[in-house]
């Protein structure tokens, strides 16, 4: 069974960093890219980044370039978001989710970051 | 940018009814679309891909259709279960991707 779980998630204050993990079982995790997305309280959901199956390929959403940065490491099955410079409008829950070429068949639970001083 | 575009943002409906919630690209993206359900506290889950194949173990009530720029999700007889919000997601522009802004079909 295919298992997706984010941790890392918190309350941060504006400017501050954050990095999430996803820890990946139940498939060969290198062999598939990989995307996180993110949903703010209410609201729909947004693409942010995706990174692939080698990690050497990777895209950002503008809202999040230059400050967030994907990462991988197949050896632990584990996909990381590295999150500076943290703004209120960052404040979702963020999920990983697995790349299926032109859609995403399988999603974590989330792990909720809250960005407020 | 590819903009998706979804109508009605809301749905009020009796279990048993039939459902249909659309889904218009702001250009072509072929059959690269796919539907998703939310419901509250969970992750979305993939029920429709390549525009209109169903994923595993998902019922048969649920179809989809549609290419270039307008797509629809259909669930022929509404269950309980299906209340919740649905999303569609388009892929043509791969490795990025964009998703509506959801429709949330609500028990009349």
């Amino acid at each position: 069974e295919v298992q997706l779980v984010e941790s890392g998630g918190g309350l941060i204050h504006p400017g501050g960093s954050l990095r999430l993990s996803c820890a990946a079982s139940g498939f060969t995790f290198s062999s598939y890219s990989m995307k996180w997305v993110r949903q703010a309280p209410g609201k729909g959901l947004e693409w942010v980044s995706y990174i692939s199956s080698s990690g050497i390929s990777i895209y950002y959403a503008d809202s999040v370039k230059g400050r967030f940065t994907i990462s991988r490491d197949n050896a632990k099955n584990s996909l990381y978001l590295q999150m500076n410079s943290l703004r209120v409008e960052d404040t979702a829950v963020y999920f990983c989710a697995r790349d299926n070429r032109w859609d995403l068949d399988h999603w974590g639970q989330g792990t909720l970051v809250t960005v407020s001083s | 940018e590819i903009v998706l575009t979804q109508s009605p943002a809301t749905l009020f409906l009796f279990p048993g009814e039939r459902a249909t919630l659309s889904c218009r690209a702001s250009q072509s993206i072929s059959t690269y679309l796919a539907w998703y359900q939310q419901k509250p506290g969970q992750a979305p889950r993939l029920l429709i891909h390549d525009a209109s194949t169903r994923a595993a173990d998902i019922p048969a009530r649920f179809s989809g259709s549609g290419s270039g720029t307008d797509f629809t999700l259909t669930i022929s007889s509404l269950e309980p279960e299906d209340f919740a919000v649905y999303y569609c997601q388009q892929g043509s522009n791969w490795p990025l991707c964009s998703f509506g802004q959801g429709t949330k079909l609500e028990i009349k």
